[in-house]
């Protein structure tokens, strides 16, 4: 089956840093990938919808320049969390549908634990 | 806008309990809907979906069924297991409500433990 792989699963980092989180599509093609947010006891918040080849769609209330979205090729997308601060640690989940299927279901990575100390 | 409302847990059974988790939704079309799971540490995984009225998903020993007339699209499994202790997400992804992007709306998510 179609394989969503996340990295890192889990990264630490000072308060005004930034970090890259990355999400890679293994074994199909997406022109479309997805960034969520899941805080503890939450459900899944999006964030984001991330294109290839050009700029990714913020959901309302979410800072574009805070948090980057890079969808460079078919197969991977970027969201860099910037001068991190401690309330953006959180669970974050990307996802991914196939590029050729229309309604199909989303495939998600194994999300990304981030705390920002 | 496109809403999805499931029960709140947390719900507790012991090992091979009938296990009903509700789900209701709100949507503008004509969704597609979907139960994912998430086990502890992880990402989620689809566990079953529907794609029209009375289609019935089931995996794993799971079903559930896509009621229009009532929208719901409530989980159920006869008898738990130890391992299907885990987070479930109900979900809707409309047609209508995203372009071709088809964005999935989740529940809150229903935590489920079993124990032995």
């Amino acid at each position: 089956g179609a394989v969503v792989s996340q990295h890192p699963s889990r990264v630490i980092c000072k308060s005004g840093t930034s970090v890259k989180i990355e999400c890679r599509s293994l074994d199909f093609q997406a022109t479309t990938m997805f960034w969520y947010r899941q805080f503890p006891k939450q459900s899944l918040m999006l964030m984001a919808t991330s294109n290839e080849g050009s700029k990714a769609t913020y959901e309302q209330g979410v800072e574009k320049d805070k948090f980057l979205i890079n969808h460079a090729s078919l197969t991977l997308s970027t969201l860099t969390v910037t001068s991190a601060h401690p309330e953006d640690s959180s669970f974050y989940i990307c996802s991914a549908r196939a590029a050729d299927r229309g309604n199909s279901p989303l495939h998600f990575g194994n999300g990304t634990r981030l705390t920002v100390t | 806008g496109d809403s999805v409302t499931q029960m709140e847990g947390p719900v507790t059974l012991s090992e091979e309990a009938f296990l009903t988790i509700n789900c209701t939704y709100t949507a503008t079309g004509y969704p597609s809907l979907f139960w994912y799971v998430q086990y502890p540490g992880e990402g989620l995984q689809l566990l079953l979906k529907a794609t029209k009225a009375d289609d019935k998903g089931s995996n794993k020993g799971f079903e559930a069924t896509y009621r229009k007339e009532t929208t719901s699209f409530h989980l159920e499994k006869g008898s738990v297991q130890v391992s299907d202790s885990a987070v479930y997400f109900c979900a809707l992804s409309d047609p209508n409500s995203g372009g071709s992007n088809y964005k999935l709306t989740f529940g809150k998510g229903t935590l489920l433990t079993v124990n032995p």
